[in-house]
């Protein structure tokens, strides 16, 4: 069974520091991972796709990284803003349970400080 | 609209009654999804839809029903609500198979 994970489940960082959210999962047999930030009370919003057969994707001040060998992906936000404050999900499509099984992590809750 | 949305936002409804969410997207994708979210579980896949007529199983489809008989809709019906389907319900779609999910607004529902 795919298991997500994101460490931390909270962080608290100051205006204008670059930072890197993580995620993790136990089986590299995946089609894509996905990047979601959700609102408080809000639906999910994508930020970044990554295909099986790619290392990375930049957005805007977003960079995400993926290394499927060993099961790790990181989303970096460089100069970070107030506004970038919102829990950070990362959903991984596919592995041993089938093509259009996605799996959640549970998410990084980010505050940016003024 | 453009876009995905849900209907209602808000539902409140009692034990052993029917209940049907709505799901609406303008962008003609292939794939749609229906997910929970659930504190201390995450978002979990109940059902997907490849296409009109083609509706598969998720991780947690148990009490739930779906139907698409048309591309841009997709029903999720819960044919005798519990309690434990308390949760946020949340829509998606995606043009095709490899390609990003979009999200709709939610629908908070509470079974009492």
């Amino acid at each position: 069974k795919q298991e997500v994970t994101q460490i931390p489940a909270a962080l608290s960082v100051p205006e204008g520091e670059n930072l890197v959210l993580n995620c993790s999962f136990t089986d590299s047999a995946i089609y894509n991972l996905q990047w979601f930030r959700q609102d408080p009370g809000k639906g999910l919003t994508s930020l970044l796709l990554i295909q099986s057969s790619q290392r990375e994707q930049t957005s805007g001040r977003l960079n995400a990284s993926l290394d499927k060998s060993s099961g790790r992906s990181t989303l970096y936000i460089a100069a970070s803003q107030p506004g970038d404050s919102a829990t950070y999900l990362c959903a991984v499509k596919g592995g041993s349970g089938g093509y259009q099984k996605v799996t959640f992590g549970t998410g990084t809750k980010l505050q940016v400080i003024p | 609209d453009a876009g995905i949305t849900q209907s209602p936002r808000y539902k409140i409804t009692e034990t052993g009654r029917q209940v049907t969410l709505m799901c609406h997207q303008t962008w003609s994708h292939s794939y749609m999804f229906w997910y929970r979210q659930d504190l201390g579980h995450g978002l979990r896949l109940i059902y997907y839809s490849a296409a009109a007529d083609i509706t598969d199983k998720g991780e947690v489809p148990d009490g739930y029903v779906v139907s698409r008989s048309k591309t841009e809709n997709f029903p999720l019906t819960l044919e005798s609500a519990t309690r434990s389907q308390t949760s946020v319900y949340f829509c998606a779609s995606s043009l095709d198979r490899d390609y990003e999910q979009y999200f709709g607004p939610g629908t908070r529902l509470t079974v009492t």
